[in-house]
């Protein structure tokens, strides 16, 4: 149990072009998502709280207008990265709580991550 | 703010035991994870401590001391398959989490 999914794996873009992910919880219904992003030989930094049918959170320094985050149901949030730059090229992975565990109730299964490169 | 530190690199030999530290100063503590991370993958869940102890899991052991701020990871018996870069990630108040910059572990033959 508690799978989450992404897609795609892997994209590449041209700079200027938008680029969509999604990520899924499969077989629990997810309240709260987390996207965060990872630059090669560094540690997730986490960029923005997705809550299903509110806006999203976003953390310090994250250009809200630039990452769109839409959490539409329990089990689908997206993020659109805008007006890609290759300044932008990492590898984004988002996360989920399952609300309805009783143990580990802290505990956030991670999608596989998307790798963007933008060119 | 958080402020989450351990080591960047270890290197150890198959069979041995290494043990990764961390420490911590956050705002809020609901708990101290640690992810297994290999590359191009996402990160996996290894150990989840609240309270001030030791956990043991198989060859995976993690301690806590709230009052210190501080955790570490043990692996025994190590692998070669456990060469991986390892998370320390420490739980607010709001759920989220905050990583460490994680430690590459290498082992050899």
């Amino acid at each position: 149990g508690a799978v989450v999914s992404q897609h795609p794996s892997w994209v590449i873009c041209k700079s200027g072009t938008s680029v969509k992910i999604e990520c899924r919880s499969l077989d629990f219904q997810a309240t709260t998502m987390f996207w965060y992003r990872q630059f090669p030989k560094q540690s997730l930094m986490l960029m923005a709280t997705s809550n299903e049918g509110s806006k999203a959170t976003y953390e310090q320094g994250v250009e809200k207008d630039k990452f769109l985050i839409n959490h539409a149901s329990l089990t689908l949030s997206t993020l659109t990265v805008t007006s890609a730059h290759p300044e932008d090229s990492s590898f984004y992975i988002c996360s989920a709580r399952d609300p309805t565990r009783t143990s580990g109730d802290y505990e956030q299964y991670f999608g596989p991550g998307t790798r963007l490169t933008v060119t | 703010g958080q402020n989450i530190d351990q080591p960047t690199e270890m290197t150890a030999t198959e069979g041995a035991i290494v043990q990764i530290n961390c420490t911590y100063q956050t705002s809020g503590f609901n708990g101290l994870f640690w992810y297994q991370q290999h590359a191009g993958e996402a990160p996996t869940f290894l150990s989840y401590n609240v309270l001030d102890g030791l956990e043991e899991k198989g060859r995976f052991s993690s301690f806590l001391s709230r009052s210190k701020g501080y955790s570490y990871l043990l692996l025994k018996e190590l692998q070669m398959k456990d060469s991986a870069s390892y998370l320390c990630a420490v739980v607010s108040n709001d759920y989220k989490l905050s990583f460490g910059a994680g430690t590459t572990v290498t082992v050899r033959a």
